[in-house]
């Protein structure tokens, strides 16, 4: 599965929106990009995944770029229960894939009042 | 709402001593999933199992861990004997992969292991 980059941390005043970007270079055309939360003292949450198209859900967006190479999570509205750490994760779905996951360091996003 | 839940939420035991952690997979989900997570590594992926087979436990101890799923209801996670070392916050997580399914995973709220 390949590799992704985010940055460590990042601020956001509440009320505002939240853009968390993702660098997965090395992609490759079967492999979708995922994104997970992780609320303190809790389990990963899913957000919202996809291929190629964006995608919007009632938690957040997903805007990935042409080439696939990046993408952005967007929470429009960003609350103070928003404050976690989000991870990004690259691989492949098929019906033969084993659905596991590989968690980087994740973006610890901290929203201030 | 369905969910995953995990017993025993915290579990403080000596080094030495046998830990049994326990997880109930949504119902219908196909695949269980065990996730270490320590400030130092991260969440690491343990074992997994697809239909209660085992598929891949490589990210386990094998001399002290071990991972089964008795029916479809319950999986564990044994530690024989606990180390220091061991202590972490332990996940489970159920999906249902399979074709045209979104491979969602659904985590339970871990059980906090402290090893003295």
């Amino acid at each position: 599965d390949a590799k992704t980059t985010q940055p460590t941390s990042m601020d956001c005043a509440e009320g505002r929106a939240a853009n968390l970007p993702c660098n997965h270079s090395t992609i490759s055309g079967n492999e979708y990009v995922y994104w997970y939360r992780q609320i303190h003292s809790q389990g990963p949450q899913y957000i919202i995944h996809g291929l190629k198209n964006n995608e919007t859900n009632e938690m957040a967006s997903l805007i990935i770029t042409e080439d696939r190479k990046s993408s952005t999570l967007i929470l429009p509205h960003a609350t103070l229960r928003d404050t976690a750490v989000y991870y990004c994760i690259v691989r492949v779905r098929s019906s033969s894939n084993t659905g596991k996951l590989i968690f980087g360091q994740g973006t610890t996003l901290q929203v201030k009042p | 709402d369905a969910r995953v839940t995990q017993t025993p939420r915290d579990k403080v035991t000596e080094m030495g001593q046998e830990v049994t952690m326990r997880c109930q997979p949504i119902l219908g989900h196909n695949t269980v999933f065990w996730y270490r997570q320590t400030m130092m590594q991260g969440l690491e992926l343990l074992a997994y199992f697809r239909n209660r087979a085992p598929l891949d436990d490589s990210g386990m101890p094998k001399d002290r861990f071990s991972a089964e799923m008795p029916d479809a209801t319950l999986a564990t996670l044994k530690i024989q004997p606990s180390e220091p070392r061991d202590s972490a916050v332990y996940f489970c997580a159920s999906g249902l992969v399979a074709s045209g399914s979104p491979d969602t995973q659904y985590f339970g709220p871990g059980t906090r292991l402290t090893v003295l």
